[in-house]
């Protein structure tokens, strides 16, 4: 059974970089990574995606090795703002949707 | 601004009543779906549709039904069937069946007593 698995909850402090890894290793050929970031209350908002290597945008970057079976989520120098939950998502598009969620990292940052 | 809007946020309903839940989307998207999030059980699929007048169960449609009459609403109704209807409901929408990547709407808390 396909599993998307990452750390329960994190702790940080103001201005580190936070690295958060999951794994997933039953990924097929055609699915994707996501990471998404939610607040109390709130819809969950898109970070960032990959399929392999590195992407970077302007919040993120994530890390994709070849084997593809782990993720990790790139946070530089986070702020209190950054305190939420992080999903990891492996999607496969097409007629039979493919979403395995992991079940959140919850991520505090400390002044 | 294109977005989705869940309506309403708060829903306080008696036990053994149906209740509907509203989702709207003005983003032109094809694909539509349910998600129920309880505490530590992160978000699980409901229902989706990838298309007007089509839909198709998620992980745990029992008790629950949809409908797509429209491109832009996804309805979800919350059945007596339900046995732990208690719960914060999300809807989200994709381009369309292919695209990766969703918007999500802010969430409606649904509490049954």
């Amino acid at each position: 059974l396909a599993k998307t698995t990452q750390p329960i909850s994190m702790d940080s402090y103001e201005g580190q970089e936070v690295n958060i890894t999951c794994s997933h290793n039953n990924i097929a050929t055609n699915d994707y990574i996501t990471w998404y970031q939610q607040f109390p209350s709130q819809g969950p908002r898109f970070i960032i995606q990959g399929y392999k290597t590195k992407v970077t945008n302007e919040v993120a970057s994530l890390f994709i090795p070849a084997d593809r079976k782990s993720s990790t989520l790139s946070l530089p120098r986070v702020s209190l703002s950054d305190t939420a939950v992080y999903y990891c998502l492996v999607e496969g598009a097409g007629n039979n949707r493919k979403l395995i969620w992991g079940l959140g990292t919850s991520l505090a940052v400390n002044p | 601004d294109g977005g989705i809007t869940q309506s309403p946020k708060y829903l306080f309903r008696k036990e053994g009543q149906n209740v509907t839940l509203s989702c709207e989307q003005n983003l032109n998207h094809d694909a539509m779906y349910w998600y129920r999030q309880d505490p530590g059980q992160g978000l699980r699929l409901i229902y989706y549709s990838q298309i007007v007048n089509d839909f198709q169960k998620g992980d745990i449609a029992e008790g629950y039904s949809v409908s797509r009459e429209k491109k832009e609403s996804f309805p979800l109704t919350v059945t007596s069937a339900q046995k732990n209807p208690t719960a914060f409901y999300l809807c989200a929408s994709s381009r369309d069946r292919d695209s990766y990547g969703y918007t999500f709407g802010s969430g409606t808390r649904l509490t049954v007593v």
